[in-house]
């Protein structure tokens, strides 16, 4: 199967401090890859689907001006947390789509990010 | 809506036999995914079903039923590691994937 990598594995912050997670696609172009967030012992949540060369589409509820992502290549998409706060503290995982295996998305290792 | 769902917790037997079930209503159907998800880990790609039937993968089978709006998931010679939680996902019409909430499968010795 395809590789996606997600960098950093974890972080911890301090609150009001930004944090960027980067995504990317090791073997394969994608155009499009998908933002999730998963709390302790709950379901993956959709943040938003990252399209290359164009603006992000945000699930209802996820603040844009707060979860900043880019999707500069066809190999990278960046997920910006600004202005962090405990509550932000989650699981982030990304997933790209293979367009050459029925639209199989495949995740990132995720990225654990603790806010003090 | 949109909807898919499947059982919260299942428990069975190390060596045994074990099936889960998911049922979707979806706004258009282009195919089922089966994910397996240790915890504290990101979800790693099992299987996808678009058509009727079962397909065989090792220990681990996927069968759909587009008719019923149905899939299955079997795990046969059951080992400590197949503890995890498996979720199923349907892509709707606009390819988008809508996610069950996931079973938890416990593995006792």
């Amino acid at each position: 199967g395809a590789v996606v990598s997600q960098h950093p594995s974890w972080v911890i912050c301090k609150s009001g401090t930004s944090v960027k997670i980067e995504c990317r696609s090791l073997d394969f172009q994608a155009t499009t890859m998908f933002w999730y967030r998963q709390f302790p012992k709950q379901s993956l949540m959709l943040m938003a689907t990252s399209n290359e060369g164009s603006k992000a589409t945000y699930e209802q509820g996820v603040e844009k001006d707060k979860f900043l992502i880019n999707h500069a290549s066809l190999t990278l998409s960046t997920l910006t947390v600004t202005s962090a706060h405990p509550e932000d503290s989650s699981f982030y995982i990304c997933s790209a789509r293979e367009p050459r295996e029925t639209d199989t998305q495949y995740f990132g290792p995720g990225t654990r990010l603790t806010v003090l | 809506g949109q909807n898919i769902d499947q059982p919260t917790e299942m428990t069975a037997t190390e060596g045994a036999i074990v099936q889960i079930n998911c049922t979707y209503q979806t706004s258009g159907f282009n195919g089922l995914f089966w994910y397996q998800q240790h915890a504290g880990e990101a979800p790693t790609f099992l299987s996808y079903n678009v058509l009727d039937g079962l397909e065989e993968k090792g220990r681990f089978s996927s069968f759909l039923s587009r008719s019923k709006g149905y899939s299955y998931l079997l795990l046969k010679e059951l080992q400590m590691k197949d503890s995890a939680s498996y979720l199923c996902a349907a892509l709707d019409s606009n390819y988008q994937l809508i996610w069950g909430a996931g079973t938890k499968l416990i593995i006792k010795p």
